[in-house]
């Protein structure tokens, strides 16, 4: 089946930690995306890439860092700098690089800082 | 960057009823997305809008593009409980380039 993928469903850590959410597509899709929901919200856009190698920040990226190394896989880090890190994560792809496409979804992570 | 207003933000209705929900913006939209998102899950894409005035239906839900480019309506008819939901719309624009910009949502709670 193809699909966007994203693990762990649920993930907890400790205050301080750098902690990495994984995304992985298989529909051959050339751009990404990565969002942040919280509770009763809309989604806020913190990193897209475009192209493999290649990445742009979205509106709230300060304190998440990203790569794009295959076309696969869009991991995102966040880092102990993201001073409210717990939420629900959502990654996205799109095939093309034209970010009006629409958007597909995978099921999301929650992240839970302790 | 632009911002896409929906109401109403959430609705409790009984099952069997129909359901109406809108989506407007200061700016003009050339594409409209309509997605829900069940609890817990990510976004579903339901309907997809391309051209003023277009009017679509995908089973029970049908939207449609406003004349103005600046709105969009999603009507679901005879609500089950399976509707139970977030639904957001979506279109072209923000502040990060020409990214898809959401709206806040509105959530569904049907009754039995």
């Amino acid at each position: 089946d193809g699909g966007i993928t994203q693990s762990p469903k649920y993930l907890f850590r400790k205050e301080g930690q750098n902690v990495t959410l994984s995304c992985e597509q298989n529909l051959n899709h050339d751009a990404m995306y990565w969002y942040r929901q919280d509770p009763g919200q809309g989604l806020r856009l913190i990193y897209y890439s475009q192209i493999v190698n290649d990445f742009q920040k979205g509106d709230i990226a300060e304190g998440y860092s990203v790569s794009r190394e295959k076309k696969e896989s869009f991991p995102l880090t966040v880092t102990s700098a993201q001073k409210n890190p717990t939420a629900f994560y959502l990654c996205a792809s799109s095939r093309g690089q034209d970010g009006t496409d629409t958007q597909y979804f995978g099921p999301g992570t929650r992240l839970t800082v302790l | 960057g632009q911002q896409l207003n929906q109401s109403p933000q959430s609705m409790f209705i009984q099952e069997g009823e129909d359901v109406s929900m809108n989506c407007t913006s200061s700016s003009i939209f050339n594409t409209w997305l309509w997605y829900k998102q069940d609890p817990g899950e990510g976004p579903v894409l339901l309907i997809a809008l391309y051209k003023a005035g277009e009017l679509t239906s995908n089973g029970r839900l049908t939207a449609q593009f406003g004349i103005t480019r600046k709105d969009s309506f999603l009507n679901i008819s005879a609500s089950i409980p399976s509707d139970v939901g977030i639904y957001f719309c979506a279109g072209p624009g923000g502040n990060a380039g020409n990214m898809l910009t959401f709206g806040g949502g509105t959530r569904l709670m049907v009754k039995p």
